[in-house]
């Protein structure tokens, strides 16, 4: 079965910090993978996408890279804002046929002042 | 800026009625998608549709919800009658098509208590 699996489940920092998410899958065939971030009550917004031949791929303060080879995604973040604060959910494409998603839970991320 | 239209954004319902939300997709997107998503957990797919065929269905509760996207355009996703789990937020997404690389855009999404 298709899972992606992301860790922590919560982090809490201080603006200006850095941090980093995990997400590691079992998804197979493997398509693509994408970092969303969503407000409280709002839909995901997508800040990356990553094939198999891409290692890393930056979105301004965002930097996700790829290791298709043991499955792990990360998304580090650089001198977190308040704004930063947010779910980020790591999803995986397969590409059997439909190219059908599979979502992991999220990092709840909380940025203090 | 083009974007995924829902509605409503909220809607409260007593159990063991009907409700039904309604999704317009970006102009053009031949993909969309229906999702559900529980308090502090990841969206889970319901229904993807490429033009008016459903491509997979497996999560979606059959005895009790149904989509339709008859032209191939918008989509109505239907809960008949709903059940107490059935508070989430449901999530409409669209993409040009199902292809790698092809960003999937969310509405805002519509906010299901029931009571």
């Amino acid at each position: 079965k298709n899972q992606v699996e992301q860790s922590p489940q919560s982090l809490i920092i201080l603006e200006g910090k850095n941090c980093t998410l995990q997400c590691n899958y079992t998804v197979s065939p493997f398509s693509n993978l994408r970092w969303y971030k969503q407000d409280t009550g709002r839909g995901p917004v997508s800040l990356t996408i990553m094939t198999f031949s891409e290692n890393t791929k930056s979105n301004g303060r965002y930097t996700a890279t790829l290791d298709a080879d043991t499955k792990q995604s990360s998304l580090h973040i650089t001198a977190s804002q308040l704004s930063d604060s947010a779910s980020y959910i790591c999803v995986v494409i397969s590409s059997g046929g439909s190219y059908i998603p599979t979502f992991g839970r999220g990092t709840s991320l909380i940025v203090h002042p | 800026e083009a974007e995924v239209a829902q509605s409503p954004r909220y809607k409260i319902t007593e159990k063991s009625q009907a409700v039904a939300f309604w999704c317009d997709p970006i102009s053009g997107h031949a993909t969309l998608y229906w999702y559900r998503q529980i308090l502090g957990q990841g969206p889970e797919l319901l229904v993807q549709f490429q033009d008016e065929s459903v491509v997979d269905d497996s999560q979606l509760p059959k005895d009790r919800f149904s989509a339709e996207r008859l032209k191939g355009v918008d989509s109505t996703l239907k809960i008949q009658p709903a059940e107490l789990g059935d508070s989430a937020m449901y999530l409409c997404a669209s993409s040009l098509g199902p292809r790698q690389n092809t960003e999937a855009f969310f509405g805002q999404g519509t906010r299901l208590t029931v009571v």
